[in-house]
């Protein structure tokens, strides 16, 4: 069974750009939820979604939004890009309705903004 | 917001050795508990979880123990690797999972 794929795995931005990474989970998973990695804050939750709904969100500005089509495929976004967004955005699935399950990550992909 | 620490950054253990890893938790209320291993450049991998119903758990060379009352976790690997080198983190699951920033383990052959 294949893992959690992402793409793109690296890309560079400008800043004031926007960006938008893609997440296909694992076969049959229908939540993803979606994080940031930085050197210094570590992995920190951005959001949830189970059956194209927004189940929870962190505390990250409006820029970050995402969503989640009828094949469970995730999409996230983010706009007016910071220098500060520069990280490794990661997303996890699970199979379970009950978030409080084991997700599974992606190799994440790499965003640095210049 | 809630915290995950870890009470050492770093840690080098010779090979064959066992390795601990220790991690404390913010919530009490918090009821799954996960450790990952993160290899450079590569994504979290799942090693083992726990619910807060347990206080130990046993996988393959792995070994995770709870203690509610301190609310402490540790994870505990036998026989350690050279492939065992990597960052571990724990999680815990409140009303999201929150992460620590990590342990780099060393395994020294």
């Amino acid at each position: 069974k294949a893992g959690v794929t992402q793409t793109p795995r690296y890309l560079i931005k400008t800043r004031g750009q926007q960006v938008t990474l893609s997440c296909s989970p694992i076969s049959g998973h229908r939540s993803v939820s979606w994080y940031q990695q930085t050197p210094g804050q570590g992995l920190q939750f951005l959001f949830e979604y189970f059956s194209e709904t927004q189940r929870n969100k962190g505390n990250f500005p409006g820029r970050f939004s995402g969503r989640q089509f009828s094949n469970s495929r995730s999409e996230m976004n983010v706009s007016t890009l910071e220098l500060g967004d520069s990280a490794l955005y990661l997303c996890a699935s699970s199979s379970q309705g009950d978030w409080r399950n084991t997700i599974y990550f992606g190799e994440g992909s790499w965003l640095t903004v210049v | 917001g809630e915290s995950v620490g870890l009470h050492l950054p770093t840690l080098s253990v010779q090979e064959g050795d066992n390795s601990i890893i220790n991690c404390a938790y913010s919530n009490s209320a918090s009821d799954y508990f996960i450790w990952y291993k993160q290899e450079s450049g590569k994504g979290p991998q799942f090693i083992i979880d726990i619910r807060s119903n347990m206080d130990k758990r046993q996988g393959q060379r792995v070994t995770v123990l709870l203690n509610k009352t301190v609310k402490h976790l540790s994870l505990q690997i036998a026989a350690t690797q050279p492939g065992d080198s990597a960052v571990y983190f724990c999680a815990e699951a409140f009303n999201q999972f929150y992460f620590g920033t990590g342990t780099s383990l060393t395994v020294i052959p």
